[in-house]
Parts: C-alpha cells; sequence; structure tokens
C-alpha cells in the first residue's frame, strides 16, 4: 500500500527551464509534507516543507505546492541549474506519528 | 558537527552471518530512525526511537534489531543475514517529530551473498 507515490521515476529539463516534481499521496490524515534531494553515495537532504494549512510555500528557486483536495504536492524548481540533478524524494508526515513516509523518488537530470 | 555517521560505509555479508550497522549523532537530538533503500523504491522505515531506552518498530522491522543505550548512538543490528536484506541503510535523526526535518547520514551499502 504506496500512500506517498512519485508516479515519474525521471525527468529531464534543459538548463534554465522549470523543473516540475509531483507527487500524490492516499492518506487524506498527512498534516505536513516535505522534499529531500539526493545526491548518489550521500544520505538525502531536507529542500523545503509545507503545512497542510498552507497551499504554497517558498524558498529562493524551489517552490512547494499543496492541493488538498486533489491530494497532490508538486515541487517547482526555476530556473533549473545543472547542480539540481539529483533523485528528489517527497515525504509526508502524520501528525504525532513520529515517521516519515516516502515516495519512490524522481530522478531529475537536468541538460546544459 | 559531523552531523550523522555511518559505519561501515561498504559491506559483503554471506548468508546466515551477522553484524551491526553503527549510526551515531552528534546534535543531541531525540529521535532517531533506520531506513532501508531497495533500488527503484523509497526509503523504508525499519525502526526508530523516541529517545534513549525506547525503541519502536517501523514498517519493515523483521530481521533486524536495535538498541538504544545513550542519545547518540543507534546501532542497527543483523541477525542472520538474507539476500532479502541487500539494500542501502540509512540512518536519520530529528530533534523532535511532526514538522522537524530529518538528518541523513551517508548510508551503508550492504551486499548479501
Amino acid at each position: 500500500d504506496q500512500q506517498v507515490k512519485q508516479n515519474s521515476p525521471s525527468l529531464s529539463v534543459q538548463e534554465g527551464r522549470i523543473s516540475i516534481l509531483n507527487c500524490d499521496y492516499t492518506n487524506s490524515m498527512f498534516d505536513y509534507f516535505l522534499w529531500y534531494k539526493k545526491y548518489p553515495a550521500e544520505g538525502p537532504t531536507f529542500l523545503i516543507s509545507i503545512s497542510s494549512i498552507k497551499d504554497k510555500n517558498e524558498d529562493g528557486r524551489f517552490t512547494v505546492f499543496l492541493n488538498k483536495s486533489a491530494k497532490h504536492l508538486s515541487l517547482h524548481i526555476v530556473p533549473s541549474q545543472p547542480g539540481d540533478s539529483a533523485v528528489y524524494f517527497c515525504a509526508a508526515i502524520l501528525q504525532g506519528a513520529q515517521k516519515l513516509v516516502f515516495g519512490q523518488g524522481t530522478r531529475l537530470t537536468i541538460n546544459p | 558537527n559531523a552531523g550523522v555517521t555511518q559505519t561501515p560505509k561498504f559491506r559483503i555479508l554471506k548468508i546466515g552471518q551477522s553484524m551491526t550497522l553503527q549510526c551515531t549523532q552528534d546534535m543531541n537530538h531525540n529521535y532517531m530512525y533506520w531506513y532501508r533503500q531497495d533500488p527503484g523504491m523509497g526509503l523504508k522505515l525499519i525502526y526508530y526511537s523516541v529517545g534513549a531506552g525506547i525503541t519502536d518498530k517501523g514498517e519493515v522491522p523483521n530481521g533486524y534489531n536495535v538498541s538504544r543505550s545513550t542519545t547518540e548512538d543507534f546501532p542497527l543490528r543483523l541477525e542472520l543475514a538474507a539476500p532479502s536484506q541487500t539494500s542501502v541503510y540509512f540512518c536519520a535523526s530529528s530533534y523532535s517529530t511532526d514538522s522537524d526535518e530529518q538528518y541523513f547520514g551517508p548510508g551503508t551499502r550492504l551486499t548479501v551473498t
């Protein structure tokens, strides 16, 4: 039972363009969502998060949008840079559950 | 701060062998976690701890054991290694829970043959 799904295993984007990574979830009780970035041979690092009471959170080139009615969130990166090439994981938390539930990840490749 | 450190980085085990994956954090975090990541999959929680002396099962605990005798250390024990335990293992920590981000170690790549 995959509660958090990232349906695109990979995404290729030209440098300077917008990258949009998508994530869907099934549990309406999730109340906090996070995006992690992972380079090869390293652990994931936190990128940006959003509470379920918001629909948008922005941090520099990164913006996360949350559509609760559709149970969908997306990460926008603009402009995309070569250093953004990595695997991106979406994760969700149930309040008080103390556990992150991760999606499968999307490999983003930024082409020069 | 070194953050979260894991040893070893790589290990090859024969079926039936045992080993301990070490994890240490120097951020005085209360919460610690062990995940495994299989190819093309997300991270799955094996065990977690909310403080010294307290541990609990995650999504995939079978074949593993943990202990938390200090705030800093959270070792993961494999008693009878099986090929299904071939994976990359990540340790993580956080100050609390809910909205707090988790800090991950670099991972241990384990192969069981």
